[in-house]
């Protein structure tokens, strides 16, 4: 069935540092994956996206990579700051046809000073 | 442009009672989902809908959930005969296109709590 999985659900890492979020994903059909932020209290906001064709996408001190032949993606983020502190979410489209997206559990990342 | 609202941002109610959560889209946004998160969880798909009509509500549990998008005015998630268990944040997002490519909005919520 549809899954979408983190293989660590905390980190921390120190301010200056860069951090990796990793995210597996089991459906093949996926042709579309986004990277989403949520800060406590509030609503997912969208921080990069990438589709099947490529394998490595950059935004601004964010990195996402994709593995399709194991069915990872990943989200880099480069020099963290104190704002990055949040929970990190991985989606995916489940293909052509679908009709939602759907998230994977999340990571915190928490930035030391 | 504002961005998606939600409200109300919080909600309580007792066992029983009926809550309705409300969803504007962003402008020029016609397909509007709604998504359910527990503490410490992701979000879970609820129901996708596009003006007057549901497109799909793979994500709905059978009883007690219902959901509208009218012609006019926002979208409605309805609750019937709330549980506990129906405690969580309510998530509305919107896309200008259709999926599965649609980039979503996400608003900042209501938070249900149920005693």
């Amino acid at each position: 069935g549809e899954s979408v999985g983190l293989h660590l659900p905390t980190l921390s890492v120190q301010e200056g540092d860069n951090s990796i979020i990793n995210c597996a994903y089991s459906n093949s059909a996926s042709d579309y994956f986004i990277w989403y932020k949520q800060e406590s209290g509030k609503g997912p906001q969208f921080i990069i996206d990438i589709r099947s064709n490529m394998d490595k996408r950059q935004g601004q001190r964010v990195t996402v990579l994709l593995n399709k032949t194991v069915k990872h993606l990943s989200l880099q983020i480069a020099a963290t700051q104190p704002g990055d502190s949040a929970v990190y979410f991985c989606a995916e489209n489940g293909g052509q046809g679908a009709q939602k997206l759907v998230f994977g559990q999340g990571t915190r990342l928490t930035i030391n000073p | 442009n504002a961005g998606v609202m939600q409200n109300p941002r919080h909600l309580v109610r007792r066992r029983g009672q009926e809550a309705r959560l409300r969803c504007s889209p962003m402008k020029g946004h016609s397909h509007v989902y709604w998504y359910r998160q527990l503490p410490e969880e992701g979000l879970k798909f609820m129901v996708y809908l596009q003006k007057e009509n549901i497109i799909d509500e793979s994500g709905m549990p059978k009883e007690r959930f219902s959901a509208e998008f009218p012609k006019e005015g926002p979208s409605i998630l309805r609750i019937q005969q709330v549980v506990r268990g129906d405690s969580a944040a309510y998530f509305c997002a919107s896309s200008r296109d259709p999926p599965p490519s649609g980039e979503l909005f996400f608003g900042e919520g209501s938070r249900l709590t149920v005693l």
